[in-house]
Order: structure tokens, then C-alpha cells, then sequence
């Protein structure tokens, strides 16, 4: 089975802290995803990638950059934490039709 | 915005078949009906996928009207192990799924 893996269960940051969020995945996958998920407003797609160097911005990308430097691995990146984005965030994969999801990282910015 | 309409939560007696629908009038040609399952606190499970013709896995059926512009997604046999936030996704680009706010199944003993 493909998994994606997700560097943090939990994690806790302080506002204006530069916050990396690591995911890998095992199965060579083309395309890869971050979410968020919070309460009421269901899975946003904030960044994807569909190949290695490329990126393209969802539907909730501002406060947030991306790296894919490798294939297998996808970095969502807060250059400055702040409040609002403490959520629960969703790394994805995928190769043509079917995506399989991280456990998700809940992250919290005091 | 979601293509698709579900109503915010069922409930279903444990050994029934569930029956969660889906709504997605302006679907077009091309488009696959998806489903995922996200079981509180773990990411989205993909369960199954169809574009015309009826579905069937080891976890669930799916069911879409000859028009397409409807789903019903099937649960043979509930578990209480079967609660979790149900979502319907039209694939909005390839591989792009947006998700809904689902619907919560409840099953109870």
C-alpha cells in the first residue's frame, strides 16, 4: 500500500515563526497536495504539485509557500505563523485517479 | 465551491445497509464521481469511483443515476467501526478533488 507520511502529529509554534510541515510519500507519485481542515469549512486545498520543482496555488495559498525539491517529498512552509493558521493540515498523493492522505499534522500557533 | 450536495448527517442502525446520497446536477462528461471517508481524527480514506456505470469493492457500491447528475454510495452491512464524515467529490481538474463538508454518518448498536 502507498503511504504518505507526515513528520508531525502535533506541533506547536509561536506567532511570526518560520514553520516547516514535511510530507514523503513511498509509492513515486506524480502529484501531491496539501490541506488544511477546520471545523465547519471542510478540506481547502492550500498548494499542489503535479511533477518535481513545480507548484500551483489552491484555493487558500496566501501564508503559505511550498518546496518539491524531490519527488517523493512535499514541504508546506509558514514563513511567519500566525493565529489563524492553526488547523489540522492534510498531505496528499496521487498517481492518476485515487488519493491517499497523511494522518495529518494538527498544528498550533500561540 | 463543491459541485456536489449531501445532507449534513444520517444515521443508520448497525447491520444495515447505509445509504448516503449525492447530488451533483451540473456533472459533465468527463467527470468521476469519487468517495472518501474520514474517520475523526485520521485523513480521508478513498473508498471508491465511478464515472457511469455502477461500482462495486470490498467496502462499499456506488450507484449513479443514468443522467449522472446523482449518487448513492452503499454500505452493505453498517459497523459502528462505519462512523465517519462521508464526502462526494466530482473531479474538478485532474486529480484537483475539492471537497464538500460531507456527510456524518452515525451507527449505532
Amino acid at each position: 500500500d502507498v503511504k504518505v507520511t507526515q513528520s508531525s502529529r502535533y506541533l506547536v509554534k509561536r506567532t511570526g515563526e518560520k514553520v516547516f510541515l514535511e510530507c514523503v510519500q513511498d509509492m513515486d507519485h506524480e502529484n501531491m497536495f496539501w490541506y488544511r481542515q477546520d471545523p465547519g469549512l471542510g478540506l481547502r486545498l492550500i498548494y499542489f504539485s503535479y511533477d518535481v520543482k513545480m507548484k500551483e496555488k489552491g484555493d487558500i495559498p496566501e501564508g503559505y509557500s511550498v518546496s518539491r525539491e524531490k519527488k517523493e517529498r512535499f514541504s508546506l512552509i509558514l514563513e511567519s505563523a500566525s493565529t489563524n493558521q492553526t488547523s489540522m493540515y492534510l498531505c496528499a498523493s496521487s498517481l492518476a485517479r485515487g488519493y491517499t492522505f497523511g494522518s495529518g499534522t494538527r498544528l498550533t500557533v500561540v | 465551491d463543491a459541485k456536489t450536495t449531501q445532507p449534513p448527517s444520517m444515521d443508520c442502525a448497525e447491520g444495515r445497509a447505509a445509504n448516503l446520497p449525492c447530488n451533483h446536477s451540473t456533472i459533465s462528461g468527463n467527470e468521476y464521481v469519487y468517495w472518501y471517508r474520514q474517520i475523526h481524527s485520521q485523513g480521508p480514506q478513498y473508498i471508491i469511483h465511478g464515472l457511469k456505470n455502477n461500482e462495486t469493492n470490498e467496502m462499499a457500491s456506488l450507484i449513479i443515476t443514468e443522467d449522472r447528475k446523482s449518487s448513492t454510495l452503499i454500505l452493505p452491512h453498517a459497523t459502528l467501526r462505519d462512523t465517519a464524515v462521508y464526502y462526494c467529490i466530482v473531479e474538478y481538474n485532474t486529480d484537483k478533488l475539492i471537497f464538500g463538508t460531507g456527510t456524518r454518518l452515525q451507527v449505532f448498536p
